[in-house]
């Protein structure tokens, strides 16, 4: 059972724009940013998104990331077949003397 | 280019100890902390901790706390991460990480390095 929860599968057919959704509570997503990471089939993850909405260079303005509360989401706009992965959120969670939790993961499939 | 290179892949009996190496190259390493994170079979991803590499301090997570030791070696630009006393449960694939924390995100990421731990 991971701390964050995301819907564990998610799907779009290509040029759609499709939203993963990331829950979590005051500990972690209500009183810090949130990463969101990208794992293609055999691959190590890739930062995709972090502090809520910041893009690392190379990643396409496709990918946009967004919090409220606590919880928050990542959208992907013109959906392409090469975004078929493994989506994950996290977040710092200020318990137990701090430190990372990890969503579940949402399994994006391209229709 | 900045890259983190990682140990190969090992196999383990239950109740020994693993120690996976992370070489760190096109960066300043002393700038960067360095996480682990792990990922069982078919499953997602479990952060295990994180390292300062600028004075040591570490940081658990805590159903590691007193089977894992994060260290780092400057001179060798490297990081090391030891499990002990292995389970079943541990056998994952093992990323290194650069940043992360409560610093951010882990931006930089190692290809993993496979542990199986089977009698």
């Amino acid at each position: 059972q991971s701390v964050l929860t995301q819907p564990p599968s998610a799907s779009g057919t290509p040029g759609q724009r499709v939203t993963i959704s990331c829950s979590g509570s005051s500990s972690n997503i209500g009183s810090n940013t949130v990463n969101w990471y990208q794992q293609l089939p055999g691959k190590a993850p890739k930062l995709l998104i972090y502090s809520n909405n910041q893009r690392p260079s190379g990643v396409p303005d496709r990918f946009s990331g967004s919090k409220s509360g606590t919880s928050a989401s990542l959208a992907i706009s013109g959906l392409q077949s090469e975004d078929e992965a493994d989506y994950y959120c996290a977040a710092w969670d200020d318990s137990l003397n701090g430190h990372v939790v990890f969503g579940g993961g949402t399994k994006l499939t391209v229709l | 280019q900045v890259q983190l290179v990682q140990s190969g892949a090992e196999v383990k009996k239950p109740g020994a100890s693993v120690k996976v190496s992370c070489k760190a190259s096109g960066y300043t390493f002393t700038s960067y902390g360095i996480s682990w994170v792990r990922q069982a079979p078919g499953q997602g991803l479990e952060w295990m901790g994180w390292i300062s590499v600028y004075n040591g301090n570490t940081n658990y997570a805590q159903k590691l706390q007193g089977r894992v030791t994060m260290t780092t070696d400057t001179s060798r630009r490297t990081a090391y991460m030891e499990l002990r006393s292995l389970r079943s449960d541990d056998t994952a694939v093992y990323y290194c990480a650069r940043g992360g924390g409560i610093f951010g995100g882990m931006d930089v990421w190692g290809h993993g390095t496979t542990v199986t731990v089977s009698s």
